[in-house]
């Protein structure tokens, strides 16, 4: 079975432009979460969906930052304009229906993104 | 609100040591309790969970007891290998927090032949 899939690996950009990160959920399931890890924060939350529906979107660092999940099988996390600072390995996840606080999130492989 | 407090690294062991990590956690309802794995340049993955109190999680020789009356999650390994050093996260998901999970900071173990 496939994981969750997410696109691209690797991002380098330049300060000012906008970027694009993918994610493909595991089919079946109904939630996902955009993170952010870097060695001074560690991992963050940026935002939660459920049913496609963003449910928390308090971790958004700022209004350059949005989300969306226009299916069940696609969403996206843009950054305009990047910043250096934006640098960071940034994962998606998702779990399936079921209880709440009971399933186990699934982890892609995440996007390393470097902005100069 | 709901938290994860784990034991701060890096963490170095020789290669047949044992092995724990202290995980304490904060919440108000009846959270589930996760170790998750994740190796250099990957994602996380799920090592072990448990969903109740009293309940043990194990997975490739690790352990971990839910302990209510303590509010802990210890990682333990009674033998490590060199293929177990990778960061190794406590996290929760409480059911009136949706399926929002919280993660401690990571544990860095190396483990040296």
């Amino acid at each position: 079975d496939a994981g969750v899939i997410q696109s691209p690996r690797h991002e380098v950009t330049e300060m000012g432009q906008e970027v694009t990160l993918r994610c493909k959920p595991i089919s079946g399931h109904n939630s996902l979460f955009w993170y952010r890890q870097t060695m001074m924060r560690g991992l963050e939350l940026l935002i939660y969906f459920n049913n496609n529906v963003p449910i928390d979107d308090s971790g958004m660092p700022e209004d350059r930052f949005s989300a969306k999940m226009p299916n069940a099988s696609f969403s996206t996390l843009k950054i305009q304009p990047s910043e250096p600072r934006d640098s960071a390995v940034y994962f998606c996840a998702s779990s399936p229906p079921g209880l709440a606080g009971v399933d186990t999130q699934y982890f892609g492989p995440g996007t390393r993104l470097t902005v100069l | 609100g709901d938290s994860v407090t784990q034991m701060e690294g890096p963490v170095t062991l020789s290669e047949e040591a044992f092995l724990t990590i202290n995980c304490t956690y904060t919440a108000t309802g009846y959270p589930s309790l996760f170790w998750y794995v994740q190796y250099p340049g990957e994602g996380l993955q799920l090592l072990l969970k448990a969903t109740k109190a009293d309940d043990k999680g194990s997975n490739k020789g690790f352990e971990a007891t839910y302990r209510k009356e303590t509010t802990s999650f210890h990682l333990e390994k009674g033998s490590v290998q060199v293929s177990d050093s990778a960061v190794y996260f406590c996290a929760l998901s409480a059911r009136n927090t949706g399926n929002q999970f919280y993660f401690g900071t990571g544990t860095s173990l190396t483990v040296i032949p």
